[in-house]
Order: C-alpha cells, then structure tokens, then sequence
C-alpha cells in the first residue's frame, strides 16, 4: 500500500460525458501528479499541483483540468469525452519538488468511454 | 519526442539467471533516475534510484548502473525469481524547473520462467 488512494477505481461512461477522478496523496505530501496510460502506452505525465498550486503541465487535453484542494486531495476532471480517452490514471504524490524525490503512485482509476 | 526510451518491449529469462532491462534517455538535464515496477491492476511501485552522481547503486538482488555520457542506464536483477515477472518502467527527473516531475519510457515486461 503506497498511501495514495484514489477512486473511483472502474467508471464507465458514454462519450461526449464528464467525469471526475479523485485521489488523496499520502500524508505529508504536499505535491500531487497525474499521469495517463493508454494501451501499450507509457505513463504520460499529465499535470502536478504543489501545496495547492498548479506546478508543471504535460500532454493534457484542454478538455481536461485539475485542482489541488486546501486539503491536499485533488480532482482531475475529464470532459466532452472520447473514445480515445480511456485509459489508466494514475495519481501519485511525493513530498517536495527537488528531482530527488520518490513519487509514490496509487492504484489508478480505470476509465473506459463506450 | 520520448527524452526516456526503453527499446526492449519484453524479456524472458530462466529462474536464477540474470535479467538486465536497458534504458536510453536524450535529455543531459536529468540527474535523478528510477525504476518502478508494475504488476497488472496495480500502480507503479519504487523499486530502485540512483542519482547521475553515482554510477551504480545496489539493493539486495537489484543493482541499476548509470553511464552518463552514453545516457544509459540499466537495471540487473540477480538472481531473477518468477515473482520478479512484471512490467519496469525507467523514469528520469531534471534538475531544472524545481518540479520533480518524472518522465517514464515506455516499460519493458519481464518474464522469468521457473
């Protein structure tokens, strides 16, 4: 168990819908991430929010968007969504920014769009 | 334009045989890399880092080298046990930035047959 914890971890959904992922990061990390994996995909780092602010952005969608809450949990939305969309998400989290840091990942929210 | 590239899309070895998983990066600003490893319908767990400070970090059977002016790094696993089958991606962090994001190749799957 990494500490993170994220769900829903199955949704299914039509396209053209929007949904919103959840993830709680382990305690005391103040830095969360989301990455997608596609089918035979790497894990593409999507967006990363420090202590409540948006810190680096990757390949995300401008139809997918993130916050980071006083709390430290954080939300990625997904909308108008597509085929092509489904995926795993993985949050992780770590407790800083420096490049030393280990990113712990939680168990992924599996989307499928029908 | 994959800065971290894992050529080897799988491997399989014989039970108490070595297993070496190479990975390639083009990016001269990384100075942390790791390896995860991940097991179907889990997320990505550490396994293993070294900092571009070093050239070789060891842990119990796992032991990754770095070559940093071929910008190669390789994770060996000695001796492989059939519970070492998995997926292990190589992911690498800049210095620049102050993020700690990681990026991630593409993952190479490891089968060890007993």
């Amino acid at each position: 168990d990494s500490g993170v914890t994220q769900t829903p971890k199955h949704l299914i959904t039509a396209t053209g819908q929007r949904v919103t992922l959840r993830c709680s990061p382990r305690s005391g990390d103040l830095s969360v991430y989301w990455y997608q994996q596609s089918l035979d995909q790497g894990l593409q780092f999507l967006i990363q929010y420090y202590n409540g602010e948006e810190r680096a952005k990757g390949n995300i969608l401008e139809r997918f968007s993130a916050q980071q809450f006083p709390d430290l949990h954080s939300e990625l939305n997904l909308s108008s969504l597509e085929l092509g969309d489904s995926a795993l998400y993985f949050c992780a989290s770590s407790v800083g920014l420096s490049s030393g840091n280990t990113i712990y990942f939680g168990e992924g929210s599996w989307l499928t769009v029908v | 334009d994959q800065q971290v590239k894992q050529n080897s899309p799988s491997l399989s070895v014989q039970e108490g045989r070595i297993s070496i998983l190479n990975c390639d990066y083009t990016n001269s600003m990384f100075d942390y890399f790791l390896w995860y490893k991940k097991y179907p319908a889990e997320g990505p767990t550490f396994l293993i880092s070294i900092s571009s400070i070093k050239d070789k970090n060891e842990d119990g059977r796992f032991t990754v080298f770095l070559n940093k002016s071929a910008k190669h790094l390789s994770l060996h696993i000695v001796p492989s046990q059939p519970g070492d089958s998995a997926v292990y991606f190589c992911a690498a962090s800049e210095r620049s930035g102050n993020t700690g994001k990681l990026i991630f190749g593409q993952g190479t799957t490891l089968q060890v047959k007993p």
